[in-house]
């Protein structure tokens, strides 16, 4: 089975500062995209950003973006110049593959918090 | 933008009591997804359906049912409810592309459900 695993439950950062998250998944598929997604308190759900796996480059979206180490399956997540609505909960997610499906697998969340 | 709602942010039910939570989305997606959200547990998936009429089981679908007569709106079915189900349930939708998959998932606001 398909896993991902994000081992810190929370992270801070002071306002400015560079934090990275970190996301590694098991997988024995080799072409396959990965997500990070972002939840502020009480607010939807968002995508921050994603990683195509057959890509050597790393994904970038403003002050987002990835470190993607394919043979040893980690893809975290960095965020230069950290703002205090940075503030959210941080998911990595990989497509968990079962006869085609499109159903994605989460981490359990990294808790950011900001400092002023 | 895609919009998906969720017809209700905050419920409480009683035990035994049967639940429908409703989700709709408005950029003619395919697939749709119900989660349940616990804190230090992330995102687990109930159901998903990848058509009208179509659903399929996610990781933890006992206790629950859906139900997608119309291509815009899933919902989900809580037949009798329970104290554990206690949680907050997202609803996300998606476009169906081919493997891999590719495609972002656009999540609703959420139903925090609260079983007495």
């Amino acid at each position: 089975a398909q896993t991902v695993t994000q081992s810190q439950p929370e992270m801070s950062v002071q306002e400015a500062e560079t934090v990275t998250l970190s996301c590694t998944y098991d997988t024995s598929e080799s072409d396959y995209y990965l997500f990070w997604y972002k939840q502020p308190p009480s607010r939807q759900m968002i995508l921050v950003i994603r990683q195509e796996a057959y890509k050597q480059q790393n994904a970038t979206e403003n002050r987002f973006s990835v470190n993607f180490q394919k043979a040893a399956k980690s893809f975290s997540l960095k965020i230069s110049d950290s703002q205090l609505g940075d503030a959210a909960m941080y998911f990595c997610a990989y497509p968990g593959l079962k006869g085609g499906s499109e159903k994605l697998v989460f981490g359990k969340g990294t808790k950011l918090t900001v400092n002023p | 933008d895609v919009k998906v709602t969720q017809s209700s942010r905050y419920l409480v039910k009683r035990t035994g009591e049967k639940v429908f939570l409703e989700c709709v989305q408005d950029m003619d997606h395919e697939n749709m997804f119900w989660y349940r959200q616990d804190p230090g547990l992330g995102l687990r998936l109930i159901y998903f359906s990848y058509d009208v009429k179509m659903k399929e089981k996610g990781d933890i679908p006992e206790g629950y049912s859906v139900s997608r007569e119309k291509k815009e709106r899933f919902s989900l079915i809580l037949e009798s409810a329970s104290t554990n189900q206690t949680s907050m349930y997202l609803c996300a939708s998606s476009l169906q592309v081919a493997f891999p998959n590719t495609d972002t998932q656009y999540f609703g606001p959420g139903t925090r459900l609260t079983v007495l």
